[in-house]
């Protein structure tokens, strides 16, 4: 599975749009680009993946570059809730598939 | 619809002794991972179980062995605990077309 590169904090005002950006510049055509969060002390939750097109759900948007090369994970109108740690994961994509998860990034919505 | 389901929340344990955490995956889901993650890391994958039999495991020493139940029900067991062992177990379960769902954890303290 491809590597990931991702900025280790980010800050962002309640409200206001997040943007997490995350590297994979060795992605393969066959893998998907998937997003987890971890709000402290709970397990990982899914957020949203995608192959090759622009993916959104009631939770975030995703955009994939048209190389593939990087996406952002964009959280539309940040909530103190959506503090956590935010994991971009790369994967063949199949319910059998294990995850290697990085150390993310750290967002940190304030008042 | 439960979700993850693990047991115990929290244990404490002492250097070598054994201890079984359990799991109850989502429902209908039939393969069940197990991911142990140390404070200020990622979680790291031990194994994954399917039809009662591991299918891939992770860098784990023997000492980490599992099992599966044929209501897809797993247990996670560590023999000969060390203090590098305390962590937060984490179970996530899935089908062969879904995204994974984790449980809560098991936060285990070795003493």
């Amino acid at each position: 599975d491809a590597k990931t590169t991702q900025p280790p904090s980010m800050d962002c005002a309640e409200g206001r749009a997040a943007n997490l950006p995350c590297n994979h510049s060795t992605i393969s055509g066959n893998e998907y680009v998937y997003w987890y969060r971890q709000i402290h002390s709970q397990g990982p939750q899914y957020i949203i993946h995608g192959l090759k097109n622009n993916e959104t759900n009631e939770m975030a948007s995703l955009i994939i570059t048209e190389d593939r090369k990087s996406s952002t994970l964009i959280l539309p109108h940040a909530t103190l809730r959506d503090t956590a740690v935010y994991y971009c994961i790369v994967i063949r994509d199949s319910g059998y598939s294990t995850l290697t998860f990085g150390k993310g990034t750290m967002l940190l919505v304030s008042p | 619809d439960a979700g993850v389901t693990q047991s115990p929340t929290h244990l404490i344990k002492t250097r070598g002794q054994q201890v079984t955490l359990r799991c109850s995956p989502k429902s209908g889901h039939d393969t069940v991972s197990w991911y142990q993650q140390a404070l200020g890391q990622g979680p790291q994958f031990i194994f994954q179980y399917y039809e009662e039999e591991e299918r891939q495991r992770g860098n784990f020493p023997d000492r980490f062995s599992g099992h599966q139940f044929p209501n897809y029900s797993s247990e996670l067991n560590v023999n000969a605990l060390l203090l590098g062992d305390s962590a937060l177990y984490l179970c996530a379960s899935s089908s062969s077309t879904g995204e994974l769902f984790f449980g809560e954890g098991s936060r285990l303290t070795v003493l």
